[in-house]
């Protein structure tokens, strides 16, 4: 089974700080995203990277930052966290597409950051 | 821009009935549409992808159709139990990367 680990279930840190996000999937995907999930707004996609050191600006990379320097890692940057910045944090993963199709995403546990 | 929207946004039945979520996407241009489970305070699990060439696919007592054409997706599940209680969430992938999400259903089935 593919297993997407983020490295904190809950995290609280202070406006101004500049917070890391870890994500690592042990199943040699190309894909991989940021999400995060607000009550009322749902799931939106931050950033999101098909390749080493590659990165695509999502729908709301405002803020944010990543870093892909391996496969398997994948990690989202608050530069200076904002109270605006509090949420559920999903990370993901999917292997490339192939013979036509498109293969699934896999997500982690999620990563609920408060910022005070 | 794709739009994803799920009705209805919560449901609560009781334990043994048949029950059917929907989905519906503005754009049928999709490669995939997945459903997903979420547990409170929890990530996804994946329960069921539809490749765009598929009519439905099926898991135990999950089954998920697409209609493509119409822009719906339909997931039935069989006899609930109070197991099944979770939010079912809906996407599609229309770009082959990133998935757009509908909102959630947030089913309740009680004993």
């Amino acid at each position: 089974d593919v297993k997407v680990t983020q490295s904190s279930r809950y995290l609280v840190k202070r406006t101004g700080e500049k917070v890391f996000l870890e994500c690592v999937q042990d199943m040699d995907h190309e894909n991989m995203f940021w999400y995060r999930q607000d009550p009322g707004l749902g799931l939106r996609l931050i950033y999101f990277s098909y390749d080493v050191k590659m990165k695509e600006k999502g729908d709301i990379p405002e803020g944010y930052s990543v870093s892909r320097e391996k496969k398997e890692r994948f990690s989202l940057i608050l530069e200076s966290a904002s109270t605006n910045q509090t949420s559920m944090y999903l990370c993901a993963s999917s292997s490339p597409t192939g013979s036509g199709l498109r293969r699934p995403q896999h997500f982690g546990d999620g990563t609920r950051l408060s910022i005070l | 821009k794709q739009e994803v929207t799920q009705i209805p946004a919560a449901l609560s039945v009781p334990e043994g009935e048949n029950l059917v979520l929907n989905c519906s996407f503005t754009d049928s241009a999709i490669y995939n549409l997945q459903w997903f489970r979420q547990d409170p305070g929890k990530g996804l699990t994946s329960l069921l992808l539809i490749q765009s060439s598929q009519r439905e696919q099926t898991s135990g007592r999950l089954n998920a159709s697409l209609d493509k054409s119409s822009g719906r997706s339909t997931l039935y599940i069989a006899a609930s139990q109070p197991g099944d209680s979770a939010t079912y969430l809906c996407a599609v992938n229309q770009a082959g990367t990133a998935l757009i999400f509908g909102k959630g259903t947030t089913l309740s089935v009680s004993s």
